[in-house]
This record gives C-alpha cells, structure tokens and sequence, in this order.
C-alpha cells in the first residue's frame, strides 16, 4: 500500500463549529506532516510528527490542533477557524531518515 | 536564503506539442531536487527525483535534467495530452536539514488545449 489517505474530500463548517480532519498511511513511515495550501501557492508546513511525537510547530494558531494516535494515523482538529484558514489541507508521510514525502489527496476546508 | 524560483508562471501549449519548465535554486547544501505534478484540489504526485551526481531523469514522457553547477533543474514533456493540464512544482531538500524541510517553487500552471 503507497497510499496516504485523507478524509473528509471537502469539508464546509462556521467559525463556531469544529471539525476535525484525519490521514492514513500504512506505508510504515513514521513521519507525518500537515501542510497548508492556499490557491496557486506552494504548500505551507504547519505541523511535523516523528515516531508519533510533534517535532516541528510552524508557530500554527493554536485553533489548529495536531494529533498523533498511533503510527499510522494523523488527526488535524479544527476550532474557531476564521474564513481566511480556508485552503487545501494536505497530509504526507515519509520514512524519518528520507526527505521524499508522499503527498495524500488534500481536505479541501471551506470556512464560513 | 533558501530560496526556488520557476519559469514561467503559466503556460499554455496544443495537445501534441513539447515544452519545457525551468526551475532555480539557491538552496544549500543542496540534497535532491523533485519535481511534482498537482492536479486542481489534488495532492501532489512525485514525478522524478535527482540527486547531485544525476544528470537527467526520465519518467515515461518526463524528463528532468539537473545542473548542480548553476543550481538549475527543467523538466522536459513530449507529446503532451490533455491530462497533462496541472501545477508543475520544483521542490529541492537540503542536505542536514531539520526533518521534513522542503523549499518549495511557486509552481507553473500548465494548460494543454485540444
């Protein structure tokens, strides 16, 4: 499996809900990143887990909160959002020691 | 600074045709220059990788050439189709960086036109 897997595709809420997004890999990396992507801009790190734990905090506004359950999983939770953190939300794994990062689908986030 | 540049922002080219996107780095030590295809509200796809020591690269009808001298990379396409049509993004790592530092390009929109 060469797969990273994000779920939900799209994703609408106000700025009083909250949300969370989630990625899979069963590709054995125990790195996982978030990435942040606005419209015809490169992707923007935000957040960077190694063997589950948070190693690397792009100063993200603390309504953005990154989870690590277990090794094969990667939660992003969403609160108090504001329209301008609409954006492509993009997930990617590697091995710790390799620098190549494969890229999950994207949560296409619409805040309200 | 770390820094990667692409030219030219948006191209437009006929099915069939060839092109080529340019790609200029100034990051260093460099490590490996990657170039990703990424559809509209799509993830990005990795199409090549090269290393300092790789001159050119092929993936079907892609062709990545680097020259480390200059710190410049292209990627080549042939015969283009219409799936062809997406971002095009230059994305070079460093050599000893901190986990997951990559230095992204801007991106060139390629649109192909029947």
């Amino acid at each position: 499996d060469t797969e990273v897997t994000q779920t939900p595709k799209h994703l609408v809420m106000g700025m009083t809900n909250k949300k969370s997004l989630k990625c899979e890999q069963h590709m054995g990396h125990r790195a996982m990143y978030w990435y942040k992507q606005k419209a015809k801009k490169p992707p923007e790190l935000m957040f960077v887990y190694s063997y589950e734990k948070l190693s690397i905090n792009e100063s993200v506004p603390s309504r953005f909160s990154p989870e690590c359950p277990n090794s094969s999983l990667l939660n992003l939770h969403l609160h108090a959002l504001q329209p301008e953190d609409s954006a492509l939300y993009l997930c990617a794994s590697s091995h710790p020691m390799s620098d190549t990062q494969y890229f999950g689908p994207g949560t296409r986030l619409t805040v309200l | 600074k770390n820094q990667v540049e692409q030219s030219p922002q948006s191209l437009i080219i006929l099915e069939g045709k060839n092109c080529t996107l340019q790609c200029n780095y100034t990051v260093s030590p460099f490590s490996n220059l990657r170039w990703y295809k990424q559809d509209t509200g799509r993830g990005p796809v990795s199409l090549t990788i090269m290393t300092f020591s790789e001159n050119t690269k092929s993936n079907g009808r892609y062709t990545a050439t680097l020259d480390a001298d200059t710190k410049q990379s292209s990627l080549h396409i042939t015969a283009s189709q219409l799936s062809d049509s997406a971002s095009y993004i230059c994305v070079v790592s460093a050599r000893g960086s901190t986990l997951g530092r990559l230095y992204f390009g801007r991106g060139t929109q390629l649109t192909v036109w029947p």
